[in-house]
């Protein structure tokens, strides 16, 4: 079974901190995405990568980067923390091509990230 | 305008009910379309996936797709308690695998 998981399943920081949130899959997917979810909004791209060093902006990228330094870890930075960005992060993956449904992403449990 | 329109609900129903749950899009470009559950705490899982126009069933859960009104639609018969969650669609034009979501409806199966 595909498994992506998230470094911390709740976060609280104060504004102003460097914040990472790790992401690793283990099943060799060549996609992985950032997503913020939050009520009345759903799912939002933050970014994306396609490849080992290779990140495009998703819908809402201002406010963080995103590092892809190896193939199953994909790592979101919130360089100065603000309360705007407390939310539930979520990090996904997939494999175009593979499988019987492509365009399937495959996602882990979440972050809920509380910034003060 | 929202690029998929989803009734965020919360939607209630006594067990064994007949749930209907739907998405409209505007975006004709749209190829793949997809329903997720998800369960509080939880991340999404993929429930239903349907290529172009048509139906799919799957147990108790039919996907129906009419690309010409621009509308996806996901039936649960015999709703179950362990229904309740939040289904989210979701749908692409296809290559570079991003999906673009709906906000979401919740569910709750009484008993």
């Amino acid at each position: 079974d595909v498994k992506v998981t998230q470094s911390s399943r709740y976060l609280v920081k104060r504004t102003g901190e460097k914040v990472f949130l790790e992401c690793v899959q283990d099943m060799d997917h060549e996609n992985m995405f950032w997503y913020r979810q939050d009520p009345g909004l759903g799912l939002r791209l933050i970014y994306f990568s396609y490849d080992v060093k290779m990140k495009e902006k998703g819908d809402i990228p201002e406010g963080y980067s995103v590092s892809r330094e190896k193939k199953e870890r994909f790592s979101l930075i919130l360089e100065s923390a603000s309360t705007n960005q407390t939310s539930m992060y979520l990090c996904a993956s997939s494999s175009p091509g593979r499988r019987e449904y492509d365009n399937e992403q495959f996602f882990g449990p979440g972050t809920r990230l509380t910034v003060l | 305008q929202k690029e998929v329109e989803q009734d965020p609900g919360p939607l209630s129903v006594p067990e064994g009910a007949i749930v209907s749950l739907n998405c409209t899009y505007s975006n004709s470009a749209f190829q793949y379309f997809m329903w997720y559950r998800q369960y509080s705490r939880k991340g999404p899982e993929l429930l239903m996936y349907t290529y172009s126009s048509g139906n799919k069933e799957d147990g108790r859960f039919t996907a129906q797709v009419d690309k010409s009104s621009k509308y996806i639609s996901l039936f649960i018969r015999d709703s179950q308690p362990s229904d309740s969650a939040t289904y989210l669609c979701a749908m692409s034009s296809g290559g570079g695998n991003k999906l673009t979501f709906g906000t979401g409806t919740q569910l709750k199966v009484e008993l």
